[in-house]
């Protein structure tokens, strides 16, 4: 069945410098892809919407300008948490929505992002 | 917002049925009505999806109210890996979770 590639797994970096992760859809074009942040025992945040070719649309409350989001190919978003800082220490998953709402959504594994 | 809700947990014994519901009032005639489940520390993983009929696979079972408001999960016989955190979700434009409901099974 088709895959979505979600990587760093797990990342720590220091407080200041920027952490790249990316999230590719394996065997199928991804038109759309979702980003969402989960703190523990928490539902997941609903962060951006991306769609290739175009901008990102955020959610109220996401600043556009620390967390940059490329949607430049059908396979391939990537979302940069810029200037971390140890709030931003979180859960983060993408996901892969198919052309049709009668096929299901795919999500990457996660990034576990802890900033020092 | 969410456009669904959930209980925020349930408990069943290993081996029997279980019936996880779902209220989705606002839902509109061409929304998708899709169930994910969610290990710790894992992405969210597909479980079932309908539209209007009751629909069944070999993880569980949908059922849908007639009127589409309300739907639910029915895991025929609970084992301890299906112990997570269950959402269901309208799929529509936006894919917002909500809360979702945590399933605790027992030995």
């Amino acid at each position: 069945g088709a895959v979505v590639s979600q990587h760093p797994s797990r990342v720590i970096c220091k407080s200041g410098t920027s952490v790249k992760i990316e999230c590719r859809s394996l065997d199928f074009q991804a038109t759309t892809m979702f980003w969402y942040r989960q703190f523990p025992k928490q539902s997941l945040m609903l962060m951006a919407t991306s769609n290739e070719g175009s901008k990102a649309t955020y959610e109220q409350g996401v600043e556009k300008d620390k967390f940059l989001i490329n949607h430049a190919s059908l396979t391939l978003s990537t979302l940069t948490v810029t200037s971390a800082h140890p709030e931003d220490s979180s859960f983060y998953i993408c996901s892969a929505k198919p052309g049709h709402p009668n096929e299901k959504l795919f999500f990457g594994s996660g990034t576990q992002l802890s900033v020092l | 917002d969410a456009k669904t809700t959930q209980p925020n947990s349930m408990e069943s014994n290993e081996e029997e049925p279980v019936h996880l519901p779902c209220n989705h009032s606002t839902i509109s005639g061409t929304d998708y009505i899709h169930w994910y489940r969610q290990l710790p520390s894992q992405g969210p993983e597909y479980v079932i999806h309908g539209l209007t009929s009751n629909v069944n696979n070999r993880m569980a079972s949908l059922a849908i109210a007639e009127d589409r408001k309300s739907s639910t999960l029915i895991l025929h016989r609970a084992t301890l890996r299906d112990a997570a955190v269950y959402y269901c979700i309208l799929f529509t434009n936006d894919m917002r979770f909500g809360a979702g409901t945590r399933l605790t099974v027992k030995p």
